[in-house]
């Protein structure tokens, strides 16, 4: 049981290119989120979804974009990279939401320069 | 809105030594708290969770947290300190009527032998 699997491990971008992170889950979860951690500051949460078809923003969207298309995969999209959103970024699904703990992966590394 | 607390950034113990992470949270009615683990370029896994069952949580690796209503106070503790147990800890709420996972800004244990 793989989990919630994250590619690439890391990447280098350079300023204004873009790039899809990918997730995919296999626990049949309905709920996905992006989320991006910066040192000191915890995690922020980019979007969710809460099932295929259905996405929201998070506290920290702007420069990003995602689609659920099936339940088991959860892309995030850079459009324009820019130096801020060096990050690690972790996916992580739950079973049921609010209360049901999170399973995450084991992020990506990604560097704008 | 819900927010969390984590008191202390940095804590450094001694192997054998009794571990107090601290955590206060916010939130309008009665929510679901946690404890995640972080070891070094790995994404976050479950330690506990509080759901209003009992007030103190056991969680893995000798870990348990109490909750106290009347000092919004979810503080993690481990008896006695393991070289292992050398990671950072995030607490995190939810509840109240959102779907999502607020996380505090992590607290790094250092374990000295």
């Amino acid at each position: 049981n793989a989990g919630v699997t994250q590619t690439p491990k890391f990447r280098i971008l350079k300023i204004g290119q873009s790039m899809t992170l990918q997730c995919t889950q296999d626990m049949n979860h309905n709920y996905m989120y992006w989320y991006r951690q910066d040192p000191g500051m915890g995690l922020k949460l980019i979007y969710y979804s809460v099932g295929a078809g259905i996405t929201d923003k998070g506290e920290v969207p702007n420069g990003y974009n995602v689609s659920r298309s099936t339940t088991e995969d959860f892309p995030l999209r850079l459009e324009l990279a820019a130096p801020s959103q060096t990050s690690v970024y972790f996916c992580a699904s739950s079973q049921t939401g609010v209360g049901s703990p999170l399973h995450f992966g084991n992020g990506t590394r990604l560097t704008v320069t | 809105a819900q927010s969390v607390t984590q008191l202390g950034s940095h804590v450094s113990v001694s192997e054998g030594a009794l571990v107090l992470l601290r955590c206060n949270y916010s939130s309008s009615v009665p929510p679901y708290l946690f404890w995640y683990v972080q070891y070094p370029n790995q994404g976050l896994q479950l330690l506990l969770k509080y759901t209003s069952a009992a007030t103190l949580v056991k969680g893995i690796n000798g870990f348990e947290a109490e909750f106290k209503k009347s000092e919004t106070s979810f503080h993690l503790t481990k008896p006695s300190a393991h070289m292992s147990d050398a990671a950072e800890y995030f607490c995190a709420v939810s509840g109240g009527g959102s779907e999502k996972l607020v996380f505090g800004k992590g607290t790094k244990l250092t374990v000295n032998p």
